[in-house]
């Protein structure tokens, strides 16, 4: 069964830190592109940021760079969130999702884990 | 950069037809797939249309998706509506000039 599963989350002050991570299973880790998605309370999906196939190109959401820092470990079919100078607007569900591609055209994310809960708040 | 706009709410009574706009604000709909998501509480979202209208195996296909480039928008529809069909609904693009995804702002479908 392909599977992703989160871990990491909880309740840290503002300005603090948190690393999330992400393990893969039922699928070849290193053939696919990996994103972070989150959800705000009461609000919608946002994307957070993605890793390319062998970790050399990376994107952020402009309200994130600079303070998180998404990478990734093959062997050990895993992907972090590095979370730095956290706010209280971080506070939400995140979910890592697996980035589908046909050919040079994004396909969307096809496989979702459960999410973990990220809570900043003094 | 782009933004997708969708309506904050539809609602519609059982065996009905709804539509889902997904409106996007610069460029063309046509230059990177439109994928749709079910988002209900407590749980991960689920495609329900990719690539603008292709449906994932165990997606009924009373749900279908299609694009409009004069209109430049996207769009989700769900024909006979059941109770099981409540929830958000998430469009979603790629910008490949940031190389991220953008998510439209959400759909609360109701069924009456």
């Amino acid at each position: 069964e392909v599977q992703l599963v989160e871990s990491g989350g909880g309740l840290v002050q503002p300005g603090g830190s948190l690393r999330l991570s992400c393990t893969g299973s039922g699928f070849t880790f290193s053939d696919f592109w990996m994103s972070w998605v989150r959800q705000v309370p009461g609000k919608g999906l946002e994307w957070v940021a993605n890793i390319k196939k062998d970790g050399s190109e990376t994107s952020y959401i402009d309200s994130v760079r600079g303070r998180f820092t998404i990478s990734r470990d093959n062997d050990k079919k895993s992907l972090f969130l590095h979370m730095n100078n956290l706010r209280a607007e971080d506070t939400g569900v995140y979910y890592c999702a697996r980035d589908k591609w046909t050919l040079f055209l994004h396909c969307g994310l096809d496989v979702w884990g459960q999410g973990t809960t990220v809570t900043v708040s003094s | 950069n782009f933004m997708l706009t969708q309506p904050h709410s539809v609602s519609g009574s059982p065996g009905k037809t709804i539509t889902i706009s997904c409106t996007r604000s610069s460029g063309s709909i046509a230059s990177n797939y439109v994928q749709w998501y079910q988002k209900r509480p407590g749980s991960a979202p689920a495609t329900v249309i990719f690539e603008d209208s292709q449906r994932p195996s165990g997606v009924p296909d009373r749900f279908s998706g299609s694009i409009d480039d004069s209109s430049n928008s996207a769009s989700l529809t769900i024909s006979g509506l059941k109770t099981e069909d409540e929830g958000d609904y998430f469009c979603q693009s790629y910008d490949a000039h940031t190389q991220g995804l953008v998510f439209g702002g959400g759909t609360k479908v109701t069924v009456l």
